[in-house]
């Protein structure tokens, strides 16, 4: 069965210092995973994917995430956190070539909090 | 381009009610998920339209149905409302290409609440 689980519920940083997400994956398939961001009371937007190309990849507003097989984990980071950037973070497995294909599997989420 | 709508914003309902919300693909997209998301929780997946037919569902009971219209467009319906329906309800559309299908874009939401 595929699932992720995201490792930290609750984040917080300073602004200016790193941001780093973590998450773990479950898949038994070859999987496509991605990272979303939600402001309160607004929808889901996309932050990036990994769909077996690099296996860095970027993203929208200066995040990145590696994809390491090895270790299962597609962690979320950014150099420097913003005060925009407070927000809950999801990471999320979808599958192929099954019968949910396009099926999104989300973590529970982290909560990222940004102090001045 | 326009992204993905969703209607209503907000709604209230009894217990035992039926409601219907409405979804607006993004140009170009012909597949559409349906995500309820409880408050403090991840979205969990209720189902998924491709052109017109069902595509997948989670675990969710038949109360919850839906339709895809000829232009993409999709309606969520719930049946015989429980206090647990209380959420925000997301629908995200996406391209599709040869049946695999990769991110997916998400609209607002519907927040309903039971009551």
């Amino acid at each position: 069965a595929q699932s992720v689980t995201q490792l930290d519920s609750h984040v917080s940083v300073s602004e200016g210092t790193p941001v780093l997400l973590r998450c773990n994956y479950s898949s038994s398939y070859s999987p496509s995973l991605f990272w979303y961001v939600q402001h309160p009371n607004k929808g889901l937007q996309l932050l990036l994917k990994y769909t077996s190309a690099a296996t860095l990849v970027k993203g929208i507003n200066g995040f990145e995430a590696e994809f390491k097989k090895s270790e299962t984990s597609f962690h979320l980071t950014k150099p420097s956190a913003h005060m925009s950037d407070a927000a809950e973070y999801f990471c999320v497995v979808t599958i192929h070539g099954s019968s949910n294909t396009g099926k999104l599997i989300f973590g529970q989420g982290t909560t990222l909090q940004v102090k001045p | 381009e326009t992204g993905v709508t969703q209607s209503p914003t907000h709604l209230i309902k009894t217990r035992g009610q039926q409601v219907t919300l409405r979804c607006s693909s993004q140009s170009g997209h012909n597949t559409v998920s349906w995500y309820q998301q409880a408050l403090g929780q991840g979205p969990q997946f209720i189902f998924q339209y491709y052109r017109e037919e069902e595509n997948g569902r989670g675990n969710f009971p038949p109360r919850f149905s839906g339709l895809q219209f000829p232009n993409y467009s999709s309606e969520l319906n719930v049946n015989a409302l429980e206090l647990d329906d209380s959420a925000l309800y997301l629908c995200a559309s996406s391209p599709s290409t040869g049946g695999f299908i990769y991110e997916q874009y998400f609209g607002p939401g519907t927040r309903l609440t039971v009551t």
